[in-house]
C-alpha cells in the first residue's frame, strides 16, 4: 500500500490568506486527488491532479480558487486562496494503486484547516 | 448521478457483539467498492476493496460482501473491539457519465462506538 505524507497537518489561518497543502508519496502515482471534507460530512473530490498537464476540477471547483501543481509522479500541491471561514476543511490527498478505474485508493492523515 | 447511502448514521453496541454496517448505491455500474475506516480528524484507512466481479471479500474479523444487481452491500465487523470505534465510509467507484473515466461516490458513513 502507499505510504502518503501531508503537510501541514493542521493549519489556523487569516481570512484572505493563502495556504499551500504539500502531498508527498512514497512510490510513483499516475494520478493523484484531492478532496474536501467539511465538518460532520462525507468526502468531495475536488480534482484529479495529473502529471505534466493541468488538473481537472469537479464542478463547483475552479483552478483560481484551488490551483494545483503535479511536478512529478510523487508530489502535488493544493493551494487554498482568498480564503474565507466556509474554506475550512479537512484537506485529503489520496493516490490510487493498480488500474485506472479499479484500483485501491490510499488517502492521507489530511490537512486540517481552520479559516477565522 | 451516482447516491451512496449508509445506514445506521450512528450505532453503539457492547464489545464482543457482531455488527453488520449496511452501504447503498444507486447505479449498479459500478468498478469496485471499496470499505475505509477514518478516525477522529484523520485521515482514511483503507479497509477493503471489493471489485465488481467479486462477492465478498475478508481481512481479519472484517467481511465485505458486494450484490450489484440490487446496489448494495454490507460490512461485518466479528467481536467488536472498542479500539474498533471509527466511523467507516462506504466508497463507490463507478464511470463518469460526461468521460471514459470514473468517479469515487462516498457515503455519509456510519459512526460506529463500542463499548467497553
Amino acid at each position: 500500500s502507499a505510504v502518503i505524507s501531508q503537510k501541514p497537518s493542521r493549519d489556523i489561518c487569516q481570512r484572505g490568506t493563502s495556504l499551500t497543502i504539500q502531498c508527498q508519496v512514497d512510490s510513483q502515482v499516475t494520478m493523484m486527488f484531492w478532496y474536501r471534507q467539511q465538518p460532520g460530512q462525507s468526502l468531495t473530490l475536488i480534482a484529479t491532479a495529473n502529471q505534466g498537464s493541468e488538473a481537472t476540477y469537479e464542478s463547483g471547483f475552479v483552478i483560481d480558487k484551488f490551483p494545483i501543481s503535479r511536478p512529478n509522479l510523487t508530489f502535488s500541491t493544493l493551494t487554498v486562496s482568498n480564503m474565507s471561514p466556509e474554506d475550512s476543511s479537512i484537506y485529503l490527498c489520496s493516490v490510487s494503486q493498480g488500474a485506472m478505474n479499479t484500483g485501491e485508493l490510499f488517502f492521507g492523515e489530511g490537512s486540517r484547516l481552520t479559516v477565522l | 448521478k451516482q447516491e451512496v447511502t449508509q445506514i445506521p448514521a450512528a450505532l453503539s453496541v457492547p464489545e464482543g457483539e457482531n455488527l453488520v454496517l449496511n452501504c447503498s448505491f444507486t447505479d449498479s455500474a459500478i468498478y469496485n467498492l471499496q470499505w475505509f475506516r477514518q478516525d477522529p480528524g484523520k485521515g482514511l484507512t483503507s479497509l477493503l476493496l471489493i471489485q465488481s466481479s467479486q462477492r465478498e471479500q475478508t481481512s481479519g474479523r472484517l467481511n465485505a460482501s458486494l450484490d450489484k444487481s440490487s446496489g448494495r452491500s454490507t460490512l461485518y465487523i466479528a467481536a467488536s473491539q472498542p479500539g474498533d470505534s471509527a466511523t467507516y465510509l462506504c466508497a463507490v467507484m463507478g464511470r463518469r457519465r460526461e468521460t471514459s473515466g470514473s468517479r469515487l461516490t462516498f457515503g455519509e458513513g456510519t459512526q460506529l462506538t463500542v463499548n467497553p
